[in-house]
């Protein structure tokens, strides 16, 4: 696609429920990364992906939550067991190392609420 | 951690007067990078300036490094009412290709 795509836009769940987060990054990008944002916060890293391998996933807060990537292209980021200090804005990017890895396109997120 | 952070928090000017945004960071870096946010979704890149670089310009935004102070600055001239948004540095770990890490942001708001 044109962009990064992220689904769902939204999305309200039930406190203990798994959710499962979408991300297509841009064709050809081998760099992909997942941002948390708490409602005026700035973004708060989780995870890094080159390629199908995370080097990087020192950011993820705790073992409810887990992301892998399949075929160099779309990733998942899945938080199981959801609490409401999981609600926020969740925030994938890619980037292309042709380009140096130098500029990090994004997705419009996806807001998760945990009610 | 944070890599970045940026200062003031928050910034509310009138149109038409310049706007300065700094940032910190706390390693050596080989870029770094500002994005603007609007509405809390997604981030759009605006400038990049590598370590070797000391100043760069794009249209109405002009940008700072100094590696000696781990420092950098971005300058709005002539904001406008459109200019309102938060804005972010951001740079990557372990050389230009790791985790790019970003500071809490700057709330710019420009008063028509």
């Amino acid at each position: 696609g044109a962009g990064v795509s992220q689904s769902p836009s939204n999305k309200v769940t039930e406190k203990g429920k798994d959710v499962e987060l979408r991300c297509d990054p841009i064709s050809g990008h081998t760099a992909l990364y997942w941002y948390r944002q708490s409602l005026g916060q700035g973004l708060e890293f989780l995870i890094y992906f080159q390629g199908n391998s995370a080097p990087d996933k020192s950011g993820l807060p705790s073992d409810r939550f887990s992301a892998e990537r399949t075929g160099g292209s779309v990733s998942t980021l899945t938080i199981q067991r959801t609490q409401q200090e999981d609600s926020a804005v969740y925030l994938c990017a890619s980037s292309s190392p042709r380009q140096g890895n130098t500029e990090a396109f994004f997705g419009q997120g996806t807001r998760l609420t945990v009610v | 951690s944070q890599q970045g952070e940026e200062d003031p928090q928050a910034l509310s000017i009138q149109e038409g007067e310049n706007a300065t945004m700094n940032c910190s960071y706390k390693t050596s870096i080989n870029n770094l990078q500002w994005y603007r946010q609007n509405s809390g979704r997604g981030l759009v890149h605006l400038i990049l300036i590598r370590s070797n670089e000391r100043e760069k310009h794009s249209g109405r935004l002009r940008v700072t490094l100094d590696t000696s102070k781990k420092s950098s600055s971005l300058l709005i001239t002539a904001s406008r009412a459109a200019d309102t948004a938060s804005y972010f540095c951001a740079t990557p770990q372990g050389g230009s290709q790791g985790n790019l890490i970003f500071g809490k942001g700057t709330k710019l708001s420009v008063k028509p």
